[in-house]
């Protein structure tokens, strides 16, 4: 299985911060590699699918990049909407596999 | 409105059972794989098992090979997973979700619509 590597695990940030979480594969996955947003609570929602693109909806503080093993995804610009936990989940090879998480809290 | 509601979520004592279900509305269920994911109390997610449109391929994490069964019945737009055996580290969120459309005989892996989840609690 191809295991999903998210650092770092938790982070303090403020309103207006740039954030960037990084996600590494265990092996190469292409771009096939996914983002969610969670919030304590609910079920995730996806933010960015197939490394770079907006899933519709999204707002465009968020970014991803990446390919190979080594992926990103960047909040330009924090709102406070965005305290959440993150999570990328690769695509590549079934069986699916999720890193585990990322947690963005108020500084 | 596109939508997932699952059921059958409780508590159930060590090597009990347990069937979930999973009721979409808002689409064509027949078009779509589901996967059921979990998430344990305070841990992140894991991807539990899918099924393929028509039944005909499913697919288990190594955890549950042998203990759980995935099903559906796409005419009561219905996705079931059906827990034997149940251990404590089963404890978690149940979660289904739709992966995203990509054609008859691809694997898409893009979880794009998700239920609410059921809490499955195993202990004694």
């Amino acid at each position: 299985d191809i295991q999903m590597t998210q650092s770092p695990s938790s982070l303090s940030a403020s309103v207006g911060d740039r954030v960037t979480i990084t996600c590494r594969a265990s092996q190469s996955i292409s771009s096939y590699l996914n983002w969610y947003q969670q919030k304590p609570g609910k079920a995730p929602n996806l933010l960015i699918y197939t490394a770079s693109s907006l899933q519709s909806g999204v707002p465009s503080r968020f970014s991803g990049s990446g390919s190979g093993t080594n992926f990103s995804l960047t909040i330009s610009s924090l709102q406070p909407e965005d305290f959440a936990t993150y999570y990328c989940q690769q695509r590549y090879s079934m069986l699916w596999t999720f890193g585990q998480g990322t947690k963005v809290e108020v500084k | 409105e596109v939508q997932l509601v699952e059921s059958g979520g409780g508590l159930v004592q060590p090597g009990g059972s347990l069937r979930l279900s999973c009721t979409a509305s808002g689409f064509t269920l027949s078009s779509y794989w589901i996967s059921w994911v979990r998430q344990a109390p305070g841990k992140g997610l894991e991807w539990v098992a899918n099924i393929k449109q028509d039944g005909s391929e499913k697919y288990y994490v190594d955890s549950v090979k042998g203990r759980f069964t995935i099903s559906r019945d796409n005419a009561k737009k219905s996705l079931y997973l059906q827990m034997d055996s149940l251990r404590a580290e089963d404890t978690a969120v149940y979660y289904c979700a739709r992966e995203s459309y990509c054609g008859v005989n691809c694997f898409s892996g893009l979880f794009d619509v998700w239920g609410q989840g059921t809490l499955v609690a195993v202990s004694s």
